[in-house]
């Protein structure tokens, strides 16, 4: 039961250009969510988050928006830089505090 | 480095074996928390840990165990191995119970021959 779907596997973007990454949810219920970030070989880290009762998100080149009535939110990254190719995952909270991740999502930057 | 160690980074072993993974958690934090990585899957909640005690289940198989002990490091126990159980399995931790921000290990990958 994937109650947090990203629907794009991979984006490819040119360096300094922006960054879109997808993700959708149907738990009505999560109260918080996280974007990590992956790199080969490493474990997933946090990268930003946003709380439910917000619809935007903002540090520095990473910016999360929400939309509950959609149940979708997005991570844009501007500008993309090389460094920023890894794999992205979208996490949601529940109110058991159980986060709910999706596939990933692998965004290569290209020079 | 994270300050959550995992081990061992690659493990091979047949179906039918017994494997254990070990996680030491972040210097001070309480809770751990294990997940599976299969092939293009997200990560899969399997069981989290605070303190000692047992505090949620995910979609853990019967065949697969977990424990924290005093010194809060925890062990994962899969038995009884699949094909279908070959994965990345990452351990995670937090300092407080209910903490939405984990910290990730950098897995431990389970072949099963």
């Amino acid at each position: 039961d994937q109650q947090v779907k990203q629907n794009s596997p991979s984006l490819s973007v040119q360096e300094g250009r922006i960054s879109i990454l997808n993700c959708d949810y149907t738990n009505s219920m999560f109260d918080y969510f996280l974007w990590y970030k992956k790199y080969p070989a490493e474990g997933p880290t946090f990268l930003i988050s946003i709380s439910s009762i917000k619809d935007k998100n903002e540090d520095g080149r990473f910016t999360v928006f929400l939309n509950k009535s959609a149940k979708h939110l997005s991570l844009h990254i501007v500008p993309s830089q090389p460094g920023d190719s890894a794999v992205y995952f979208c996490a949601a909270e529940s109110n058991d505090y159980k986060l709910s991740f999706g596939a990933g999502t692998t965004v290569t930057v290209r020079a | 480095d994270s300050g959550v160690t995992q081990t061992p980074k690659h493990l091979i072993t047949a179906t039918g074996q017994r494997v254990t993974l070990r996680c030491s958690p972040r210097s001070g934090d309480l809770s751990v928390y294990w997940y599976q990585q299969s092939l293009d899957q997200g990560l899969q909640f399997l069981i989290h840990y605070y303190n000692g005690e047992e505090r949620a289940k995910g979609n853990i198989l019967e065949r697969f165990s977990a424990q924290q002990f005093p010194d809060l490091h925890s062990e994962l126990n899969l038995s009884s191995l699949e094909l279908g159980d070959s994965a990345l399995y990452f351990c995670a931790s937090s300092v407080q119970y209910g903490a939405n921000v984990l910290t990730f290990g950098a897995g431990s990958r389970l072949t099963v021959l």
